[in-house]
This record gives C-alpha cells, sequence and structure tokens, in this order.
C-alpha cells in the first residue's frame, strides 16, 4: 500500500507570509494527488486536485505542485482564515491520506 | 446544493457493529460519475478511508479493515450505509460519508458534517 508522509507536522507562519508544505509518496502516484483543508470541529474541504488544479471557488493563493513522489502546497499570503490542517490525499492505488500539517499563525 | 448526513448511534459497545446511514440530498445517488464513501478520523488524529460504492453496488474496501468492513446502497431512499463489525475502542472515531468524483479525476469534493462514534461498554 501507498504511504504518505506530510512535512512538516505543524507549521507557524505570519498573515502575509508565503506558507509551504510538502507531501511524499511512498512510490509513484504520478498526479494522482489531492490537497484538503480541514478547519477545527468542520469536514475537510477540497481545494487542490490531481497535483496542481484548483478546485472552483478557492482562492489563488493556494496553489500546488509536483508529480511521482514529491509534492507542494503553497498558500502565497497566508490569511487569518486559512488556519486549519492540511491533507493531501493519492488516489493511485486506492486511497490515502497522510498524517496532516496544522497551520497556525504566529 | 448536495447535502449529505450522516446518522447513527453515538455509542457501540465493544465486539458489536457499528452501523451509520448517509442520506443524499439535492443530487441523485445514481449519478454515473460518482461514487460514495466512508472516511472516519479518531479524534486528534488524521484522515483513514474506510471504502467506497457505486450506486449499482459495486464496492472497494481499505485493506485493513475489509475483513469487518460492509458498504450498502439504497439508490429508492438515495442513501448508503456503514457496517463495521467487532469494533474495539480503537474505532472510536468521527465518521464522515463523502462524495468521489470519479471521472477525468477523482477526489472527495462533498462531505457530511460527520458523526462521532464512541466505542465503549
Amino acid at each position: 500500500d501507498i504511504q504518505m508522509t506530510q512535512s512538516p507536522s505543524s507549521l507557524s507562519a505570519s498573515v502575509g507570509d508565503r506558507v509551504t508544505m510538502t507531501c511524499q509518496a511512498s512510490q509513484d502516484i504520478r498526479k494522482y494527488l489531492n490537497w484538503y483543508q480541514q478547519k477545527p470541529g468542520k469536514a475537510p474541504k477540497l481545494l487542490i486536485y490531481d497535483a496542481s488544479n484548483l478546485e472552483t471557488g478557492v482562492p489563488s493563493r493556494f496553489s500546488g505542485s509536483g508529480s511521482g513522489t514529491d509534492f507542494t502546497f503553497t498558500i502565497s499570503s497566508l490569511q487569518p482564515e486559512d488556519i486549519a490542517t492540511y491533507y493531501c490525499q493519492q488516489y493511485d492505488d486506492l486511497y490515502t491520506f497522510g498524517q496532516g500539517t496544522k497551520l497556525e499563525i504566529k | 446544493q448536495l447535502q449529505l448526513q450522516e446518522s447513527g448511534p453515538g455509542l457501540v459497545k465493544p465486539s458489536e457493529t457499528l452501523s451509520l446511514t448517509c442520506n443524499v440530498s439535492g443530487g441523485s445517488i445514481r449519478n454515473s460519475i460518482y461514487y460514495w464513501g466512508w472516511i472516519r478520523q479518531p479524534p486528534g488524529k488524521g484522515l483513514e478511508w474506510i471504502g467506497t460504492i457505486y450506486f449499482n453496488g459495486s464496492t472497494c474496501y481499505n485493506p485493513s479493515l475489509k475483513s469487518r468492513v460492509t458498504i450498502s446502497v439504497d439508490t429508492s431512499k438515495n442513501q448508503f450505509s456503514l457496517k463495521l463489525s467487532s469494533v474495539t475502542a480503537a474505532d472510536t472515531a468521527l465518521y464522515y460519508c463523502a462524495r468521489l468524483y470519479s471521472s477525468n479525476s477523482q477526489n472527495f469534493d462533498y462531505w457530511g458534517q460527520g458523526t462521532l462514534v464512541t466505542v465503549s461498554s
């Protein structure tokens, strides 16, 4: 089975900062990688699909890149409402989520 | 607007069977480009995919849970269900139902609010 490893596990940044987090797959998953945002007490929300495609209605400050085993998720200018835990998820072979990156405001 | 709503007992005894239902409104469960799934999240932990079902009853399960999981669909009621047998405290979690878009891509694009199931005697 495919393992997904996210880093860092937690991240503290200031409003306006550029924030980057990564997701590594245990084997080649091509572009079959999604990113979700989960705010406290809420269900996850799809932000990015197929590694780099922005879901409809999601602000353009969110972006994703990568293919194969290494992927990056970026927030270009952190906003207070972006405080959440972010999860990657592969669908090359069944479905596996990473353990999450918790983003906090400094 | 599509809505998914989980329902079922919030407390299940060890060794018994957990049963949940997801009611889908605002869209048909028969839509051919969607599957329907269950995902869980233990308190304070990450997300674990449990399984998915197509409207024709075709299923796919997480290998780690496969021996204990049954997912079924009732198209006449526009709902699908989860049964997890022989539960232990490790099955205590927030259980989400979700829609899996499956066409030229695959992603969980709509989620229910989640329902907490506690396994305890």
